[in-house]
C-alpha cells in the first residue's frame, strides 16, 4: 500500500479556508485517495474520496493533480468544531476488504 | 440507522488478565475490522473478519484473537495483557463483498482499554 506523508499539525482561525496537503509518491493506478476526520475519543469518520481532478461534497473539496502524487483537502470557512486530526489514506476503492493504513495524520487546531 | 456499536466504552484491567471487546456492525455491513490506536498515533490494523473467518491480519501477536458471529457482530480478545496494550480499540465495518463504489469504512467510537 502506498505510504502517505502529511504535516503533523496546522493552526487556523474561524472562518478561514484550510488546505491540508498529502504526499503519496508511490500511488498505484488502482488507488483512490480517501480522507478521514477524527475527534478525540471517537473513531475516524469518512470525509471525501477521489481519484483525479476535483471532488466536492457538502463538507470539503479534494484536489488531485494529474500526476496523482499528492492531494489537497480543502475545508472552507472552518469553525471551532473542525478541530480534529485528519488522515489521508490511499488504497483500492472497489473493495470493502482493504486494510486501512493510517499515518499519524494532521492535527488541525482552529482558534476563535 | 444505527452505526457501529462498541462495548464497553472504557475498561481497566491488570497486567496478565484477559479482555473481550465487542462490536456490532452497521446495518447492512458484513465485514468487521479491528484497529488499535495508541495515544497520539493513527489506528493500526489488527485483523478483519468476513463470513466468520479471519480474512487478513496485521502485525499483532497471537495474544490478539477474534471471532465473528452469524449476525456479523464480532469480538476482540486479548490474553496476557501488557501495559503496552493500553489503547483505544476501534471497530470498523464495511460491506465486504464487492458492491462497486463504497464510501469508506464506518468506525465505532471505540473502547478505551487501560492496563495497570
Amino acid at each position: 500500500l502506498a505510504k502517505t506523508t502529511q504535516p503533523i499539525s496546522m493552526d487556523s482561525y474561524e472562518g478561514q479556508e484550510v488546505n491540508i496537503t498529502c504526499s503519496h509518491n508511490n500511488i498505484a493506478t488502482n488507488d483512490y485517495i480517501t480522507w478521514y476526520q477524527q475527534f478525540p475519543s471517537q473513531g475516524p469518520r469518512f470525509i471525501i474520496q477521489g481519484y483525479k481532478t476535483k471532488v466536492t461534497n457538502e463538507v470539503a473539496s479534494l484536489f488531485i493533480p494529474a500526476d496523482r502524487k499528492s492531494s489537497t483537502l480543502s475545508l472552507p470557512r472552518v469553525s471551532l468544531s473542525d478541530t480534529a486530526v485528519y488522515y489521508c489514506l490511499v488504497g483500492d476503492k472497489y473493495t470493502g476488504f482493504q486494510k486501512l493504513v493510517f499515518g499519524t495524520g494532521t492535527r488541525l487546531l482552529v482558534s476563535p | 440507522d444505527a452505526g457501529v456499536t462498541q462495548s464497553p466504552t472504557h475498561l481497566i484491567k491488570t497486567r496478565g488478565q484477559q479482555v473481550t471487546l465487542r462490536c456490532s456492525p452497521k446495518s447492512g455491513h458484513d465485514t468487521v475490522s479491528w484497529y488499535q490506536q495508541a495515544l497520539g498515533q493513527g489506528p493500526q490494523f489488527i485483523f478483519q473478519y468476513y463470513e466468520e473467518e479471519e480474512r487478513q491480519r496485521g502485525n499483532f501477536p497471537d495474544r490478539f484473537s477474534g471471532h465473528q458471529f452469524p449476525n456479523y457482530s464480532s469480538e476482540l480478545n486479548v490474553n496476557a495483557l501488557l501495559l503496552g496494550d493500553s489503547a483505544l480499540y476501534l471497530c470498523a465495518s464495511s460491506p465486504g463483498t464487492d458492491r462497486g463504489v463504497y464510501y469508506g469504512y464506518t468506525f465505532g467510537s471505540g473502547t478505551r482499554l487501560t492496563v495497570v
